[in-house]
């Protein structure tokens, strides 16, 4: 168990659909990752925040956005739901901004129908 | 560099052998490399990490080589387990980029007892 966790554990949901997938990090950790991971694209970074802000953005489309709250913990929107939106999508945690671990979640798993 | 997702490369490993999964990085310039263990339905979990100012390091049964010059990872399994069967993800990032990972595309280790 690494101390992060996800809720929830599976979605299914129709095209068009909005969903949010929330994150818990690790105690004491002020840095949360999102990643996508499906299978034609492997694991892909999304986006990351720290302590409340954005800090870095990988390839997230315009139609998902995140957030993460006082409590630090993480909320990923997304919208406008396609096919291909459907994947895993994980969570990691890391202490401080940079160059530490990451722990991941136990991951959504997202199905579009 | 970017995970291509789509075909796993496998290795099969008899019980009790050595394993040896290899791991080509793009960005010369990344400080930071990570190996991961991800099970069916899990997240990814932390195995080793290395930092780019050493060339090797070790931890229980597991051992991480860095080469910078042809900017090439490998983990090495000693006394491979059947627990050790999983699909395995080098991942390396700078933290001057925010410490957000770029994964391999992974390898897919079986155990044959």
């Amino acid at each position: 168990d690494s101390g992060v966790t996800q809720t929830p554990k599976h979605l299914i949901t129709a095209t068009g659909q909005r969903v949010t997938l929330r994150c818990s990090p690790r105690s004491g950790d002020l840095s949360v990752y999102w990643y996508q991971q499906s299978l034609d694209q492997g694991l892909q970074f999304l986006i990351q925040y720290y302590n409340g802000e954005e800090r870095a953005k990988g390839n997230i489309l315009e139609r998902f956005s995140a957030q993460q709250f006082p409590d630090l913990h993480s909320e990923l929107n997304l919208s406008s739901l396609e096919l291909g939106d459907s994947a895993l999508y994980f969570c990691a945690s890391s202490v401080d901004l940079g160059g530490e671990t990451q722990y991941f979640g136990p991951g959504t798993r997202l199905l579009v129908l | 560099g970017e995970s291509v997702g789509l075909h796993l490369p496998t290795l099969s490993v008899q019980e009790g052998d050595n394993s040896i999964i290899n791991c080509a990085y793009s960005n010369s310039a990344s400080d930071y490399f990570i190996w991961y263990k991800q099970e069916s339905g899990k997240g990814p979990q932390f195995i080793i990490d290395i930092r780019s100012n050493m060339d090797k390091r070790q931890g229980q049964r597991v051992t991480v080589l860095l080469n910078k010059t042809v900017k090439h990872l490998s983990l090495q399994i000693a006394a491979t387990q059947p627990g050790d069967s999983a699909v395995y993800f080098c991942a390396e990032t700078r933290k001057a980029a925010g410490n957000k990972l770029t994964f391999g595309g992974g390898t897919r280790v079986l155990v044959k007892p």
